[in-house]
């Protein structure tokens, strides 16, 4: 049963960066791919990125030029950093697995993680 | 970007009843979307994929059609743990987009 545990500071400031780490019990690192997705306080879901296990990631053109995904097989943890941070960005953080490297649907989540910015 | 556009955004059933909610996609995406259920303070738990295809565990009541550009999703007759938000997600190319979500509720 494969299960995703995430952690990471919940409370920040305005221009400060984020860093959350999500960790894979249960199943493989390699082999499949890795997403952020977030959801805004009463929002929808907006998909941060995605990443497979040797590092090559797709980022929202919204949230690119702030957002590094990164893995550590050795580890089975992958990361998420998002610099120069707005009130705009407070929201709950999933941490996700894909069904399969080529069926890029969400079948795992992580609990969730929420992180509010501040000036 | 792809834009999904679910309707209704809200709508208020009592159980027993069949509900539908519908998805666009404002191009073609094939076959490639799930459902996805969310209650309050939960990650979101996968319905459908492949438009049509039960995620394993998930009631037989649930059902999805669709291609291209129109999805449906239907609940056959409405349980009480059915009362979530529902949520359609495009995974033909990325971004990976999401509807607005549909929140289905207790009339």
């Amino acid at each position: 049963q494969v299960q995703l545990q995430q952690w990471g500071a919940g409370l920040l400031k305005t221009s400060e960066t984020l860093s959350l780490t999500c960790a894979v019990y249960g199943g493989s690192f390699s082999g499949y791919y890795w997403a952020w997705i977030r959801q805004p306080p009463g929002k929808g879901l907006e998909w941060i990125g995605e990443m497979n296990n040797i590092g090559s990631a797709s980022y929202n053109p919204s949230l690119v030029s702030r957002v590094t995904m990164s893995g550590d097989t050795s580890k089975n943890q992958f990361s998420l950093r998002m610099t120069s941070l707005t009130v705009a960005d407070t929201a709950v953080y999933f941490c996700a697995r894909y069904s399969s490297s080529w069926s890029k649907y969400v079948q795992h989540w992580g609990q969730g993680s929420l992180v509010t910015v501040s000036s | 970007d792809i834009q999904m556009t679910q309707s209704p955004s809200y709508l208020s059933a009592s159980v027993g009843d069949r509900v539908t909610v519908t998805c666009r996609a404002s191009q073609g995406i094939s076959g490639s979307l799930a459902w996805y259920q969310q209650r309050p303070g939960k990650p979101p738990n996968l319905l459908l994929y492949s438009a049509s295809r039960l995620q394993s565990g998930v009631p037989s009541r649930f059902s999805g059609s669709g291609s291209e550009t129109y999805f449906t999703l239907t609940i056959s007759s409405l349980q009480p743990e059915d009362f979530a938000t529902y949520y359609c997600q495009q995974y033909y190319n990325t971004p990976r987009t999401f509807g607005q979500g549909t929140k289905v509720d207790i009339k």
